[in-house]
């Protein structure tokens, strides 16, 4: 089964900063990687789809990039609505496997 | 709008079964696969499998093959997950979510139902 890891598994931030938070596959996925953010008491919110496509509504301060078994979700310009779980997740394979999650906490 | 509302939080002992409702609306429920995804208190999100509601043919993760059940109804657009034998560790938050083919990635979520596990 494919692993994925994400790092780091929270961080603390500013509004106003650029986050990054990297997420890596245990071997190869192409492009297929997604990005959720999830607040508590809400469903899950798409992203970026296949690593670097930003889903329909998304603010463009949100990109992805990556492939293989290394991608990067950024965010410039953190806004306060921003702080919240993200999590990747492989569509490569048919188990559709999650990262643990990073937590964008304030500084 | 294309929505998915899940059915309310539930409490069960353990050994019992529980069975969960996510109705689909905005868009034509055949033509997307439905997927769900559980995260237990302090844990990450965790894939369990998925139905076509179309064909009704279903796909588990390896950990809940044997558990759990997905299945429709699709004069009413919902979709249910039924999980069997349940056990303290089967406490979580379970969501339904749109699997947009095109995407490769799951689009619509539902808001969430609370399972507590408990004697």
């Amino acid at each position: 089964d494919i692993q994925m890891t994400q790092s780091p598994s929270s961080l603390s931030a500013s509004v106003g900063d650029r986050v990054t938070i990297t997420c890596r596959a245990s071997q190869s996925i192409s492009h297929y990687l997604n990005w959720y953010q999830h607040k508590p008491g809400k469903a899950p919110k798409l992203l970026i789809y296949v690593a670097s496509s930003l889903q329909s509504g998304v603010p463009s301060r949100f990109s992805g990039s990556g492939s293989g078994t290394e991608f990067i979700l950024t965010i410039t310009n953190l806004q306060p609505e921003d702080f919240a779980t993200y999590h990747c997740q492989e569509s490569y394979t048919t188990r559709l496997t999650f990262g643990g999650g990073t937590k964008v906490e304030v500084k | 709008q294309v929505q998915l509302v899940q059915s309310g939080a539930e409490v069960k002992k353990p050994g019992a079964s529980v069975k969960v409702s996510c109705k689909a609306s905005g868009y034509t429920f055949t033509s997307y696969e439905i997927h769900w995804v559980r995260q237990a208190p302090g844990q990450g999100l965790e894939w369990m499998g998925w139905m076509n509601p179309n064909s009704g043919k279903t796909g588990y993760a390896q950990k809940f093959q044997g558990g759990v059940t997905m299945t429709r109804n699709t004069s009413i657009s919902t979709a249910y997950m039924e999980l069997t034998s349940l056990r303290s560790d089967d406490t979580a938050m379970y969501y339904c979510a749109r699997w947009d083919k095109k995407l490769y990635a799951m689009d619509v979520w539902g808001q969430g139902t609370t399972v507590t596990v408990s004697s």
